[in-house]
């Protein structure tokens, strides 16, 4: 089993639709990131999170909000979806004295 | 404003064949180094980091990377190419230690890496 799992891991949506994409991880690790990945981009966070009670904001997260609703569990949701957040989307999770981060398989979204 | 740089969109190389993959960057102060790779559909996978000590690292898989503080360069190597080492490649960097340190990576754009037979 997957240490980090995100669901869905396709989705399709129309433009204006709400969308929760999920994050779960079996790692124990405290710090938990959402990054979406866009070809010729990179990868570019959205949000991260220290633990429950701190979430922050990263570069893109205009459009997007998250909820840290336990240690394991990290939750992006797109309030109106539009079709350039078409992209993939990654969960991470990293220990707070650790350096590397651990990726999710990712979410595909699709906005039409 | 922190960055990394991956000038390559896509690298070519035959099987057997020495590989080179390059990554500058531009940070304050010495940060943390990385390299991943992504294969179709599947998620990042940790290859190797540089903190401290040798500038020559080994990762996973047989790949290694070079770092070289002067030109703000880790450039990911391998001697001898696979055709399964044909993925995307990112580079990553990350400021290193402090109290308000975030832990978040700076990703480069990625590198294409195609090994033929």
């Amino acid at each position: 089993d997957a240490d980090v799992t995100q669901t869905p891991r396709n989705r399709i949506t129309k433009t204006g639709k709400r969308i929760m994409l999920e994050c779960s991880q079996t790692k124990g690790h405290d710090r938990m990131y959402w990054y979406r990945q866009d070809p010729g981009l990179g990868l570019r966070l959205i949000y991260y999170s220290f633990d429950v009670k701190d979430i922050n904001k990263g570069e893109i997260s205009d459009g997007y909000s998250v909820s840290r609703q336990a240690q394991a569990k990290f939750s992006l949701s797109l309030e109106s979806a539009i079709p350039n957040q078409t992209a993939l989307y990654f969960c991470a999770t990293s220990h707070s004295g650790g350096r590397e981060l651990f990726f999710g398989e990712g979410s595909r979204l699709t906005v039409l | 404003a922190q960055s990394v740089a991956q000038p390559e969109d896509q690298v070519n190389v035959a099987e057997g064949n020495p590989l080179t993959v390059k990554c500058t960057y531009s940070v304050s102060g010495n940060p943390y180094l990385f390299w991943y790779v992504q294969y179709p559909n599947r998620g990042l996978q940790f290859l190797l980091k540089y903190i401290t000590g040798d500038n020559l690292v080994k990762g996973s898989y047989g790949f290694e990377a070079e770092f070289n503080k002067s030109q703000t360069s880790f450039h990911l190597k391998k001697p001898s190419a696979l055709v399964s080492d044909s993925a995307l490649y990112f580079c990553a960097v990350r400021e290193r230690g402090g109290f308000s340190n975030t832990g978040k990576l700076i990703f480069g754009q990625g590198t294409t890496l195609q090994v033929k037979p």
